[in-house]
């Protein structure tokens, strides 16, 4: 079946320290991936996503590019802000008929000024 | 504004009774969903909808249900068939279609006491 891997938080960063949390997948076919972001007692939020090999999402500083051959898509920010503080979570849709999305557990990032 | 609304935002219930959480959306989505978050565990799926009257069982079904009577309505219910209950519950919608990513609503944080 399918599966999503990240890394085990909580991650705490100093302001303007570079980020990167991991993931890393397994699925049938050729699955869509996407970050979203939760920040406290709100839903999710798309913050990315990238629907074919090689493709780079990128959206408020965050990238992530997809790697078929490692099977990964992590996200990356060069100088993460405190208002980047939230929960992060990696996401799959292999489609196959059914469009439900594989969540990963979850990273909690915490940036101190 | 076009999105995803559930209420009540938070909700207090006594074991042993049946509750209704609300979901609508606006987007003109065909397909809408439920997941249960608990803490440290990621999003898992309760069931999901691709089309009015007709919806399939997630991944943790048992003591829930739910009724898809109009494209922008899809309320689940808790059963006191459901033995831990308390939970924050996200409802989300999409397009059918595998690179679309869904839609969040901003949640409703159940507690069964």
């Amino acid at each position: 079946g399918n599966s999503v891997t990240q890394m085990e938080g909580p991650v705490t960063l100093s302001e303007e320290a570079f980020l990167t949390i991991n993931c890393t997948y397994t699925a049938t076919g050729y699955p869509s991936l996407f970050w979203y972001v939760q920040y406290p007692g709100e839903g999710l939020q798309l913050l990315l996503k990238a629907t074919k090999a090689d493709d780079k999402g990128s959206n408020k500083g965050f990238e992530a590019t997809y790697r078929k051959e490692t099977t990964s898509f992590h996200l990356e920010k060069g100088s993460v802000q405190v208002s980047d503080s939230a929960v992060y979570f990696c996401a799959l849709n292999s489609g196959a008929g059914s469009y439900q999305l594989t969540f990963g557990k979850g990273t909690k990032l915490s940036v101190i000024p | 504004d076009g999105g995803i609304t559930q209420s009540p935002k938070y909700l207090f219930r006594k074991e042993g009774q049946n509750v209704t959480l609300s979901c609508e959306q606006n987007l003109n989505h065909d397909a809408m969903y439920w997941y249960r978050q608990d803490p440290g565990q990621g999003l898992r799926l309760i069931y999901y909808s691709q089309i009015v009257n007709d919806f399939q069982k997630g991944d943790i079904a048992e003591g829930y249900s739910v009724s898809r009577e109009k494209k922008e309505s899809f309320p689940l219910t808790v059963t006191s068939a459901q033995k831990n209950p308390t939970a924050f519950y996200l409802c989300a919608s999409s397009i059918v279609q595998s690179s679309y990513e869904q839609y969040f609503g901003p949640g409703t944080r159940l507690t069964v006491t």
